[in-house]
């Protein structure tokens, strides 16, 4: 298999829920990324990790977890969320994270969160 | 900060004509980098073409090219010969920090 692989790729869960998505990369990247988007809004950068280790956080809220086992992985937990927090839940990798962050982005295709 | 705008919602073509899709951004920096990704249905998105700032020469991959003006801090994509394919979700990029809200291009047969 090639490419971004996010799983599940549709997911409904209480509020009262934890909850957990996946997102595996077979491209040799070593940055990976978490992305939120919703209706008519732009993608909003939630997470980056770059060689294991986190290096952007946009004011993500605690119930958001995410984790970087190793740079083929990424996962991000979730509990305690609110309606407003359906989305489509984008993850990404790119060959590097460097200065500049000008490397192209190679996306799977989302797990879509609805949140009762 | 860095803003992104995609002033058109929505835009419809013909098959096989022309299209231009509008993207203006805010930036302090001299030296970056701007990206034009489509999403289809399938949801995945896909890059379309990337512009350094620092180049003049307009980057151009096949039937996709763009009109970059630096001094206007403008970024407008061109799609020739539209086909039935390029239906989907356009989003401006500024870096991978800085996203528009997405033009969603019909094309009609």
């Amino acid at each position: 298999e090639t490419g971004v692989t996010q799983t599940p790729r549709h997911l409904v869960m209480g509020m009262t829920n934890k909850k957990s998505l996946k997102c595996e990369q077979h491209l040799g990247h070593n940055a990976m990324y978490w992305y939120k988007q919703s209706a008519k809004k732009p993608l909003e950068l939630m997470f980056v990790y770059s060689l294991e280790e986190r290096v952007e956080n946009n004011s993500v809220p605690s119930r958001f977890s995410p984790e970087c086992p190793n740079s083929s992985h990424l996962f991000l937990h979730l509990h305690t969320l609110q309606p407003e927090d359906s989305a489509l839940y984008l993850c990404a990798s790119s060959q590097d994270r460097g200065t500049g962050n000008h490397e192209k982005l190679f996306f799977g295709s989302g797990t879509q969160l609805s949140v009762l | 900060a860095q803003t992104v705008t995609q002033s058109q919602p929505e835009m419809s073509v013909q098959e096989a004509e022309t299209v231009t899709l509008s993207c203006t951004y805010d930036t302090s920096e001299s030296d970056y980098y701007l990206f034009w990704y489509k999403q289809p249905p399938s949801r995945q998105m896909i890059l379309v073409i990337r512009q350094e700032a620092y180049k003049q020469q307009n980057a151009t991959e096949n039937r996709f090219s763009v009109n970059f003006q630096k001094a206007a801090k403008s970024f407008s994509l061109k799609i020739s010969d539209s086909q039935l394919g390029d239906a989907a979700m356009y989003f401006c990029a500024y870096d991978d920090m800085r996203f528009g809200a997405g033009t969603r291009l019909t094309v009609k047969p």
